[in-house]
């Protein structure tokens, strides 16, 4: 059974567009979370979601949205792609803040 | 918010050997303190994590000690093999937060 998943795993687009990421867990946790990875591998928090209320929102552009239909979903909407939005992105899943994350697989985005 | 420092961000070792990973938080409501295993193209997935009520866990080849009046914590492992080769990410989420804090990780390189 996969716990975390989110597709697709591969997104290559040009500069510009509008692209979305989608993002399933079937643990029944009461939180999710976005990531971005780039090449330095640094795993920086982008949007943490608890029972549909955005809890924190660090410093991303508004370009970036995070849509959550219900609790086990939470898709991350990306507008008008720059070059500097290249990188691995990390869906996640825990509990709580103080339990175990489960990562899904990665999206690996490239921006043309 | 709290702070994350994670040495060194680089490790080499001979198959066999030792390798610590050390981990220094701010926050002293912190009570949970997981390290996650990152393999090459691969998501990240906890290996271990220790809570605030004890000062070592082990399990097989690796162990987890915590210091909570020094604020650290560190990762250890013994008999280092090849496949133990990833980058190793601390967390120490602030008590009571939803705001995941990880350090910026460490690459771990076992040469057979």
């Amino acid at each position: 059974d996969t716990a975390v998943s989110q597709t697709p795993k591969y997104l290559v687009t040009q500069m510009g567009n509008d692209k979305s990421i989608k993002c399933e867990q079937n643990l029944g946790h009461d939180t999710m979370y976005w990531y971005k990875q780039d090449s330095k591998k640094f795993l920086k928090i982008m949007f943490s979601y608890n029972n549909k209320e955005l809890i924190i929102n660090e410093t991303v552009p508004n370009r970036f949205s995070p849509k959550s239909p219900d609790k086990a979903h939470l898709n991350l909407h990306i507008n008008s792609l720059e070059l500097g939005d290249s990188a691995v992105y990390f869906c996640a899943s825990s509990q709580d803040g103080a339990d175990t994350q489960y990562f899904g697989p990665g999206t690996r985005l490239t921006v043309l | 918010g709290e702070n994350v420092e994670q040495h060194p961000s680089t490790l080499s070792v001979q198959e066999g050997d030792s390798a610590v990973i050390k981990c220094t938080y701010s926050d002293s409501a912190s009570n949970y303190f997981p390290w996650y295993k990152q393999e090459l193209g691969k998501r990240p997935q906890l290996i271990i994590d220790i809570r605030s009520n004890v000062g070592e866990k082990k399990d097989q080849r690796i162990a987890v000690t915590l210091n909570k009046t020094a604020k650290h914590f560190s990762l250890h492992i013994t008999e280092t093999q090849p496949e133990d080769s990833a980058v190793y990410f601390c967390a120490a989420p602030p008590g009571g937060s939803y705001i995941p804090t990880f350090g910026r990780g460490t690459s771990l390189i076992v040469h057979p």
